[in-house]
């Protein structure tokens, strides 16, 4: 399995604009995780889902941000409008079952200027 | 609430030190506890886990950590160190409540050849 995808790996974009993040979990793989990273907060969890329904989404910022997954091999964060404040890096993460593991794609660096 | 401390932030050390990382973690149940490491550019990759059983754990690289219940520790130990173990550490815990992990602050290793 090539792992858990995200795309694109950077994205560069002004402020207002509309942003989204895509991720392809590992195949079979029940639950998926967005996490931000960035200096001042480290890593933080952004929402998740398990079998495709967001289970919680307490850290999601504000309205401006919202996840989807659409089916098992998909799923987007979308930013609208971008701040510049959401310039981060943005892991999408994905494990199956309980007492396992998450596996980490390789991030998406965001910057909004 | 569960939250994770990782008290050392930045550790500089030498080929073949030896290494210690200080984890604690704040939750009121059972926990599942993992190490992650990032290496520059990089996504976070699993070091070792703790779910049940033996408290000593021992992961890839020679990285191993020890689970201390009474003091909600979970410290990450290397015997010797190598210039490749440069790198960020992040300590994880998963609560039996919450199907995804929270993060430590994570401390940067450098390690001088």
């Amino acid at each position: 399995d090539a792992g858990v995808i995200q795309s694109p790996r950077h994205e560069v974009t002004e402020m207002g604009q509309e942003v989204t993040l895509r991720c392809k979990p590992i195949s079979g793989h029940d639950y998926l995780f967005w996490y931000r990273q960035t200096m001042m907060r480290g890593l933080e969890l952004l929402i998740y889902f398990n079998n495709n329904v967001p289970i919680d989404d307490s850290g999601m910022p504000e309205d401006r941000f919202s996840a989807k997954m659409p089916n098992a091999s998909f799923s987007t964060l979308k930013i609208q409008p971008s701040e510049p404040r959401d310039s981060a890096v943005y892991f999408c993460a994905s494990s199956l079952g309980r007492h396992t593991e998450a596996f980490f794609g390789q991030g998406t660096r965001l910057t909004v200027v | 609430a569960q939250s994770v401390s990782q008290h050392n932030h930045h550790v500089i050390l030498s080929e073949a030190a030896s290494l210690e990382l200080g984890c604690n973690y704040s939750y009121g149940g059972t926990v599942n506890l993992f190490w992650y490491v990032q290496y520059p550019g990089q996504h976070l990759q699993l070091l070792l886990k703790y779910f049940s059983g033996d408290p000593l754990v021992k992961g890839i690289k020679g990285f191993e950590a020890e689970f201390i219940k009474s003091k909600f520790s979970f410290n990450l130990r290397k015997p010797s160190v190598q210039w490749s173990d440069t790198a960020e550490y992040f300590c994880a815990v998963e609560g039996t409540g919450r199907r995804a992990l929270t993060f430590g602050s994570g401390t940067r290793l450098q390690v001088q050849p």
